[in-house]
């Protein structure tokens, strides 16, 4: 298995531009997990799925995020409008249902300027 | 809710000195893992501690479960610049994994 996998893993855009984020979690992991990353904050747990569906969202900032999973091999978060203070690594992860660890994909480093 | 928390937030060590990381959890935990972060990597597994007082090594790495399964800590003897990076632990309850804040490592070579 190629781990999970993350595009794209650099943006830039401007203030007020819609951006998505992509993850392809590991194939049979239950579990999906949306992190950001920033050194003020830490690692800030956004929303998680369990079988593609949305458990707990309230790491969620504010509105402007969504977060969605049609199947169990995709999944999207989405910043709409985007403003710079959404600039930071944003990771995604999987794991199973039975525990074990978290796998985090690479990360996509976000700039808003 | 759960809280994991992590003491220190940084630390600056000379290269050969040990250092150490605390994570303590507000609930009784499961097991607890330890992931490490290389500067500009992603979080990855290092290992996970499931019984009560447990202890196992990695090379220079020695992990601790505390006896009442709320604490835990990674000492790393005798540092050396490769393990540079952010260590982070996280506590599971149930099906939730919650990370600590993670502690950042410096080494000064």
């Amino acid at each position: 298995d190629a781990g999970v996998i993350q595009s794209p893993r650099h943006e830039v855009t401007e203030m007020g531009q819609e951006v998505t984020l992509r993850c392809k979690p590991i194939s049979g992991h239950d579990y999906l997990f949306w992190y950001r990353q920033t050194m003020m904050r830490g690692l800030e747990l956004l929303i998680y799925f369990n079988n593609n569906v949305p458990i707990d969202d309230s790491g969620m900032p504010e509105d402007r995020f969504s977060a969605k999973m049609p199947n169990a091999s995709f999944s999207t978060l989405k910043i709409q409008p985007s403003e710079p203070r959404d600039s930071a690594v944003y990771f995604c992860a999987s794991r199973l249902l039975t525990g074990g660890s978290a796998f985090f994909g690479q990360g996509t480093r976000l700039t808003v300027v | 809710g759960q809280q994991v928390m992590q003491i220190p937030q940084y630390q600056h060590v000379q290269e050969g000195e040990d250092f150490t990381t605390y994570c303590n959890s507000s609930t009784t935990l499961s097991n607890i893992q330890w992931y490490k972060q290389r500067p500009g990597g992603h979080p990855v597994f290092l290992i996970q501690l499931v019984k009560s007082g447990e202890v196992k090594k990695q090379k220079r790495l020695t992990f601790q479960f505390g006896e009442a399964k709320k604490n835990s800590s990674l000492h790393i003897t005798a540092t050396q610049t490769t393990d540079v990076g952010t260590y982070f632990c996280a506590g599971q309850v149930g099906n939730m994994l919650t990370f600590g804040g993670g502690t950042r490592l410096m080494v000064k070579p």
